[in-house]
């Protein structure tokens, strides 16, 4: 089955902090990783995927097939970083649909 | 490009009544996935359109049913309606390029509340 576990809630970082948000995942097969991120009062939309290895908004994530995670890092978070964030996955070919975790909320205190 | 719009954007029904929810995808895309986020959830996979047919869908009965028009918006039906219907709908659109992943993009979804 095809399952994304993130496992906090709410995650909480001081300004300047570094930030990891962790996102575990079952697939059998050879899945495309993403996050997601929704800002307050705005729409989903995609941070990164794996396949890009971009780095977006100092944002970056590695997969890691041998442990079955996705984990997002930054190493020093800004206050505008406060916002939800989903890890999905989806087959590695066509348009399949997404799979969503549960999302972390990520906030930056002052 | 106004991206991926919905409506309403607020929808209040009676257990037992039936809704329709509208998308609008992107600009140039031609592929509509509707997701149904229940309260501290992440988005839930309904179905998928495409050339104006159902071409994936997730675990949800056949009260839950939909279309896509030739100018590839999208509408989302719910029948029979109950309590438990209580969520924000997302549409999100993609534009089909083969085997590839291309993005999707999601509206601010519908908030139905059934009571």
């Amino acid at each position: 089955a095809q399952r994304v576990t993130q496992p906090e809630k709410l995650l909480s970082v001081f300004k300047g902090a570094p930030v990891e948000l962790k996102c575990n995942y079952s697939y059998s097969g050879s899945p495309e990783l993403f996050w997601y991120v929704q800002y307050s009062r705005q729409r989903l939309q995609l941070l990164l995927r794996h396949i890009s290895r971009e780095s977006i908004k100092g944002f970056t994530a590695d997969l890691n097939k041998g442990e079955t995670s996705f984990h997002l890092k930054k190493p020093f978070a800004q206050e505008e970083d406060s916002a939800m964030y989903y890890c999905a996955l989806t087959r590695n070919s066509g348009n399949t649909p997404l799979v969503f975790g549960k999302g972390t909320r990520l906030s930056v205190i002052a | 490009d106004a991206g991926v719009t919905q409506s309403p954007t607020h929808l209040i029904k009676t257990r037992g009544q039936q809704v329709t929810l509208r998308c609008s995808p992107k600009s140039g895309h031609d592929t509509v996935s509707w997701y149904q986020q229940a309260l501290g959830q992440g988005p839930q996979f309904i179905f998928q359109y495409y050339e104006e047919e159902e071409r994936q869908r997730g675990n949800f009965p056949d009260r839950f049913s939909g279309h896509q028009f030739p100018n590839y918006s999208s509408e989302l039906n719910v029948n029979a309606l109950l309590l438990g219907d209580s969520a924000l709908y997302l549409c999100a659109s993609s534009l089909e390029i083969g085997r590839i992943n291309t993005e999707a993009f999601f509206g601010q979804g519908t908030r139905l509340t059934v009571v």
